[in-house]
């Protein structure tokens, strides 16, 4: 069974500061996603990730994968408070994606 | 483009109704996904539909659940009789081809509550 381990669960941060949300799984996997979800809201897809090495970046966020460690990364730059939200990374295998718990982000002023 | 449609937003039913959900995904879409969302649990896959195929059901947790597809822009999520447990947010999600490397696009959700 596919495990989808995301850490950490809920990040508190400055803006203007950097971070790393962290998502790990358990399967080889050829495509893994990353979503945003706002409080009440619906997910939203922000990236999505075919292989080895694949760096995908919007605005302050910059996804990565690394199929051999099977992990991938969410990394924040500079943050501003419009980028609170959960955020979810799904790995999929052959059609059917496992989520992972999800990272709640606050971020302060 | 549209999106995903659901209906209803929001159902507050006593325990023992039959509940229906539906959604309509995005035309030209060849995945349907339903989810349940909770606190506890968080995100689980239900069911998901290939052409209208039901192509994995593992995750529909008894048998008072169950969904249907007649047709490529129409889907239902049936719980008959309901309990207070399934209370949640479901969502409804399509995709095209996964050939096309494509994320799921979700509708806004249902809030489902059981008294």
């Amino acid at each position: 069974e596919l495990k989808v381990e995301q850490n950490p669960l809920f990040l508190s941060m400055q803006e203007g500061k950097n971070y790393t949300i962290y998502c790990n799984y358990s399967t080889t996997s050829d495509r893994l996603y990353w979503y945003r979800q706002d409080p009440g809201k619906s997910l939203e897809s922000l990236f999505v990730l075919l292989s080895n090495g694949a760096v995908k970046q919007e605005g302050r966020l910059m996804a990565s994968l690394d199929t051999k460690a099977r992990l991938s990364t969410l990394h924040i730059t500079a943050a501003v408070h419009d980028l609170s939200a959960t955020y979810f990374c799904a790995v999929d295998i052959e059609g059917k994606s496992t989520f992972g718990d999800g990272t709640t982000l606050t971020v302060k002023p | 483009d549209a999106g995903v449609i659901q209906s209803p937003r929001h159902e507050v039913t006593e325990m023992g109704q039959e509940v229906t959900l539906r959604c309509k995904p995005i035309s030209g879409h060849d995945y349907l996904f339903w989810y349940r969302q909770t606190m506890m649990r968080g995100l689980e896959l239900l069911i998901y539909f290939n052409n209208n195929v039901p192509i994995d059901d593992s995750g529909m947790p008894e048998d008072r659940f169950s969904a249907k597809m007649p047709n490529a822009s129409f889907s239902t999520l049936k719980i008959q009789p309901s309990e207070p447990r399934d209370s949640a947010v479901y969502f409804c999600a399509s995709s095209q081809d996964r050939g096309r490397v494509q994320p799921q696009h979700f509708g806004d959700g249902t809030r489902l509550s059981i008294l």
